[in-house]
């Protein structure tokens, strides 16, 4: 059974960078379409951007843009989403989904980004 | 980007009643529109795809329709396990910015 499997929870400080990793088991990595999608507490959920390790470019939602990146690594079937310049309201549940780069039928459990001084 | 648009973004319902909730897009996304459904300190789980697509596993109860910019899901006769927050989200590959509408809340009334 194909699943997702994310870090833990981390704890940052305003203006550093976090880096989520999200690890696919049982299924062809090079094949999926990995999107992000976080919600901060209390809040919808919004989708920040998502790659196709076959093709290897990423894209980002116009908020995220110079702040994240998104990035695959193919050897050990682990998608990355670092986020720079943090600050308060990215507190967030951070989720990993696929496996089709649209549509989600498939997510991890999450990973509780928390930023504070 | 295009931009996603859900109503209500609450509702009060009774177990057996018949819901509808409508997303609307800023321009048109063909059949590209998903429905989730999250429950409190889960992930969201897909209930339709393509608009109307009812994913595996996923009762019978619920269905979706519309395509361009006009969409609803429908639960036909509530269940206690429906009450939950609902998401649509665009799947467009042309605009691959995959964008959620703000959520609907259906409570119990």
């Amino acid at each position: 059974q194909v699943q997702l499997v994310q870090s833990g929870a981390e704890v940052k400080k305003p203006g550093s960078s976090v880096r989520v990793s999200c690890k696919v088991s049982g299924d062809t990595f090079s094949t999926f379409g990995f999107s992000w999608v976080r919600q901060a507490p209390g809040q919808g959920l919004e989708w920040m951007g998502r790659i196709i390790p076959i093709v290897g470019s990423a894209n980002y939602a116009q908020k995220f843009q110079g702040r994240v990146t998104i990035t695959a690594d193919e050897s050990t079937s682990t998608a990355y989403m670092e986020l720079s310049s943090l600050r308060s309201e990215d507190t967030a549940v951070y989720y990993c989904a696929g496996p089709n780069s649209g549509t989600f039928d498939l997510w991890g459990r999450g990973t509780l980004v928390t930023v504070s001084s | 980007d295009i931009q996603m648009t859900q109503s209500p973004s609450s509702l009060s319902a009774s177990v057996g009643d018949r819901v509808t909730i409508t997303c609307r897009a800023s321009q048109s996304i063909n059949y590209s529109l998903n429905w989730y459904q999250q429950k409190p300190g889960k992930a969201p789980r897909l209930l339709i795809y393509a608009a109307s697509s009812l994913q595996s596993g996923v009762p019978s109860r619920f269905s979706g329709s519309g395509s361009g910019t006009d969409f609803t899901l429908t639960i036909s006769s509530l269940q206690p396990e429906d009450f939950a927050t609902y998401y649509c989200q665009q799947s467009h590959s042309i605009h691959p910015m995959y964008t959620f509408g703000q959520g609907t809340k259906l409570e119990i009334k």
